[in-house]
């Protein structure tokens, strides 16, 4: 069984452009969550996803960032006109049930230029 | 409102020697409680999660971690560390009746030689 997948690894995007960054979550799970690391902090909740829904957005800023978790197809996390504070490390991961346990992917490392 | 507190962000250990790493947390509500690692460049994995029952939970690795309820923390314990052990370490906290999981901002263990 496969676990979270994260695609890509490694993003270098410049500024304003686009990043697209995918999460497949494990087998059998409908619960998807996307997390941002910066540097020395800590993870800190974007948004909570169930198939077809957004549940919770409260960690997306306003603007440029947009989330999504089809019918078909991995979970989409997209940023718009990226800026260089957007740099750093973006963490899907998905639970079978709501909040008991939460399995990462290895993240994708967002660089802007 | 759920917030989780690591008060060490940095603890070096010597190899073969014990190690708490601290966490507290604040909820108005009841929480699931766990306890994620993350190696260099890596996603997160789960060392252990308390649900309810025993408030001693064992996890992988050897480390083990107890729920207090009273002075709301969940402190994790190793009895002998090994150098393979030296990466981050993160409590978080989720609302039975929520969404989301509250990180801390992590602990570095660093075992030295």
């Amino acid at each position: 069984n496969a676990g979270v997948m994260q695609n890509p690894r490694h993003l270098v995007r410049r500024r304003g452009q686009e990043a697209r960054l995918r999460c497949s979550p494990m087998k059998g799970h409908s619960h998807v969550y996307w997390y941002r690391q910066l540097p020395e902090e800590g993870l800190k909740f974007m948004v909570y996803l169930q198939k077809e829904n957004i549940i919770d957005e409260s960690g997306m800023p306003k603007e440029r960032f947009s989330a999504e978790f089809p019918k078909e197809g991995p979970s989409i996390l997209r940023i718009q006109q990226v800026v260089r504070g957007d740099s750093a490390a973006y963490f899907c991961a998905s639970s079978k049930q709501e909040n008991t346990e939460a399995f990462f992917g290895q993240g994708t490392r967002l660089t802007v230029v | 409102a759920q917030s989780v507190t690591q008060l060490d962000s940095q603890v070096p250990v010597f190899e073969e020697a014990p190690v708490e790493l601290r966490c507290n947390y604040s909820s108005s509500v009841s929480v699931y409680l766990f306890w994620y690692v993350q190696y260099p460049n890596q996603g997160l994995q789960l060392l252990l999660k308390y649900l309810s029952g025993s408030t001693l939970v064992k996890g992988i690795n050897g480390f083990e971690a107890e729920f207090n309820k009273s002075q709301t923390s969940f402190h994790l314990r190793k009895p002998s560390v090994h150098i393979s052990d030296t990466a981050e370490y993160f409590c978080a906290v989720s609302p039975r009746t929520g969404n989301q999981f509250y990180f801390g901002t992590g602990t570095s263990l660093t075992v030295i030689p």
